[in-house]
């Protein structure tokens, strides 16, 4: 089983609607979730980080965090073709592994015009 | 604008022939890392440094090394370069707060190629 794992889609959504993202970790002890958005070619951007279960909006953009079922999504509100990208989870685990994120494969999402 | 500079943008080296890859930062970030990214793969940690302490990765090749001469700059060197270290490589910078890693910031990568 991988630590951080997310569906590698591709993810097709209609542009206007929202996109679901989600990632699976193994780890208990995780601390800290972030999302990153990876365009073809270029370097991963950070788009929301969340560290207490619940929700987290910003903009069009909602992390869920449920630490008890170990899962952490992304929801995009209003898609556009803009938000068609690669979206990475990373995790940070306990204390003692402070410096190093675990991430997942990434999830390909198309916004469909 | 503060942020992570990574030069050059593209390089292409020869099989076998040594190449450097250069990262700064003006965040003055203490912790700065180098990650390895294949297409439709995670990125992969090889190193980090927090301050001046290096801190290997255990599964990163002797091929791989590093350097952090000040706080702005680090380097990573390919003594030889094999056509499976093809990839595009990121330098990545945080800082700590109260002994907290916060979160990573990227600089715009160098894609590697090996002929």
């Amino acid at each position: 089983q991988k630590e951080v794992e997310q569906n590698s889609g591709p993810l097709s959504v209609p542009e206007g609607a929202i996109a679901s993202l989600n990632c699976t970790y193994s780890d208990r002890g995780s601390q800290s979730f972030f999302w990153y958005r990876q365009y073809s070619g270029k370097s991963p951007e950070l788009i929301m980080s969340i560290y207490s279960n619940g929700d987290k909006e910003d903009g069009r953009f909602t992390a869920q965090l449920n630490k008890a079922s170990q899962y952490v999504s992304l929801l995009i509100r209003d898609s556009q073709p803009s938000d068609s990208a690669t979206y990475l989870c990373a995790v940070r685990r306990s204390m003692d592994s402070n410096y190093q994120l675990i991430w997942g494969a990434g999830t390909k999402l198309i916004i469909k015009p | 604008d503060a942020m992570v500079i990574q030069n050059p943008r593209y390089q292409v080296t020869q099989f076998g022939k040594p190449v450097t890859l250069s990262c700064s930062q003006t965040l003055n970030h203490n912790v700065m890392y180098w990650y390895q990214q294949k297409s439709s793969q995670a990125p992969k940690l090889l190193f980090h440094y927090y301050d001046k302490d290096f801190n290997n990765e255990a599964d990163t090749p002797d091929n791989f090394q590093s350097r952090r001469p000040n706080t702005s700059f680090c380097f990573l060197d390919i003594r030889s370069p094999g056509l499976g270290d093809a990839a595009m490589y990121l330098c990545a910078t945080s800082r700590t707060v109260a002994g907290v890693v916060e979160k990573l910031f990227f600089g715009s990568g160098t894609q590697l190629s090996v002929l």
